[in-house]
């Protein structure tokens, strides 16, 4: 069964501090890996995506690194702002090349910045 | 430019009723997703247009939901007649392409969502 997981469920942080969000997944086939930001009331938006020969990539102060090998994936977050607390979602696209692509998500980590 | 839109932002309804939910994708976009997220558990994929043709409804929970593109834009998705189970937060998302293995490709953007209660 394809499945995403997530750890940690939530997670409370202070402002400025680092922090990394775990993924794991069981989707074959693989296509893609996918971090979504979501704010409360809102949908998710895109951070970054990675096919399985990327294993890392940036945007702003958000890294993510991929292993396709172990099927794992982290979100690093650097500096961290009280803008960042949000739900963080990790998304694992299912499918080859040229069909259509499926979009497996996980139960997201719940992210708490506070001041 | 305009994002994916969806109506109404919430709604109540009692259970038996029936309830439309409206969604409008980015201009251009010839995919149009449908996504479900019931409180607790993870967003889950309902089905996917590709302009006015469904390429994808293995989602759908069964057939008290229907799901229409008329004309390639916009799509409804029409409850009917709503269960308490299908209470949650229903998502659409549109995209240029539908090939997702590319860096770029298959980037879906999604709409902030219709939150559905059934009482």
């Amino acid at each position: 069964k394809n499945q995403v997981e997530q750890s940690p469920q939530s997670l409370i942080i202070l402002e400025g501090k680092n922090c990394t969000l775990q993924c794991n997944y069981t989707v074959s086939p693989f296509s893609n890996l996918r971090w979504y930001k979501q704010d409360t009331g809102r949908g998710p938006v895109s951070l970054t995506i990675m096919t399985f020969s990327e294993n890392t990539k940036s945007n702003g102060r958000y890294t993510a690194t991929l292993d396709a090998d172990t099927k794992q994936s982290s979100l690093h977050i650097t500096a961290s702002q009280l803008s960042d607390s949000a739900s963080y979602i990790c998304v694992v696209s299912e499918g080859y090349g040229g069909a259509t692509n499926k979009l497996i998500f996980g139960t997201g980590t719940l992210l708490a910045v506070q001041p | 430019e305009a994002g994916v839109t969806q109506f109404p932002s919430h709604s109540v309804i009692e259970k038996g009723q029936t309830v439309t939910l409206r969604c409008d994708p980015i201009s251009g976009h010839d995919n149009l997703y449908w996504y479900r997220r019931v409180m607790g558990k993870e967003i889950k994929f309902l089905l996917h247009f590709v302009k006015e043709s469904k390429q994808d409804e293995s989602g759908m929970p069964n057939n008290r939901f229907l799901a229409e593109r008329t004309g390639g834009t916009y799509s409804t998705l029409k409850v009917q007649p709503a269960e308490l189970e299908d209470s949650g937060v229903y998502f659409c998302a549109s995209s240029q392409d539908q090939f997702g293995h590319s860096a770029r490709g298959g980037e879906q953007y999604f709409g902030p969502g219709t939150r559905l209660t059934v009482t």
